[in-house]
């Protein structure tokens, strides 16, 4: 069944340390991928997405996420958490289809807290 | 540049009353989506219109839930009559155009409790 997994439903760094959110998709070709960030009370913001080319994107605020065809595999790193990294995280693809449809599903989200 | 608006941002309803939301997306956005999200889960894709017609709704439980976008600009969701499972936050986003590759940009959502 298609599917976005990401395996780690909370996970807890100290600021200034590094962070890499894991996720992994399910689907017969590669999708369009995304990472959101959801801060309490807002809406869903855009990290980064990948579509084709260097499998290295960048992001806003820092972020970047590197896409591995051979895993399914689409997970997002930082190098250096600040306090206001702290927020939940998704993944999300959007299957390939020549459709008008452009279903964007979205995995379950990561909570990232952070330690001052 | 103004987001997209919604309203109310909070609501609160006893099981089988009616609620409405309301969405107003970013200007000269022709495609607009409601999502669901339930505690602990992502959003989910409840429908999605271009313009004033409907692209997706396939996902949209449509013996309580409609949705209209009359005039091609702001949206209403409607649950008639709403369940407990129905509690969640119910989020409005934009982009320019329907393709996959485009950005949608999320409202603050509304979050509903049914008792």
């Amino acid at each position: 069944a298609q599917s976005v997994t990401q395996p780690d439903i909370h996970i807890t760094v100290s600021e200034g340390a590094s962070l890499e959110l894991r996720c992994n998709y399910s689907y017969g070709a590669t999708p369009y991928l995304f990472w959101y960030v959801q801060s309490p009370g807002q809406g869903l913001q855009l990290l980064l997405k990948y579509f084709s080319g260097d499998t290295l994107v960048q992001g806003i605020k820092g972020f970047e996420a590197e896409f591995k065809r051979s895993q399914s595999s689409f997970n997002l790193r930082k190098p250096s958490v600040h306090w206001s990294d702290a927020a939940e995280y998704f993944c999300a693809v959007v299957p390939y289809s020549g459709a008008g449809s452009y279903q964007l599903t979205f995995g379950k989200g990561t909570k990232l807290s952070v330690i001052p | 540049e103004a987001g997209v608006a919604q309203s109310p941002r909070y609501k609160i309803i006893e099981k089988r009353q009616s609620v409405a939301f309301w969405c107003n997306p970013i200007s000269g956005h022709a495609t607009l989506y409601w999502y669901q999200q339930i505690l602990g889960q992502g959003p989910k894709l409840l429908i999605q219109f271009q313009n004033n017609g409907v692209v997706d709704d396939s996902q949209l439980p449509k013996d309580r839930f409609s949705a209209e976008r009359l005039k091609g600009v702001d949206s209403t969701l409607k649950i008639q009559p709403a369940k407990l499972e129905d509690s969640a936050v119910y989020l409005c986003a934009s982009s320019s155009r329907g393709g996959g590759y485009n950005e949608q940009f999320f409202g603050p959502g509304t979050r509903l409790t049914v008792l």
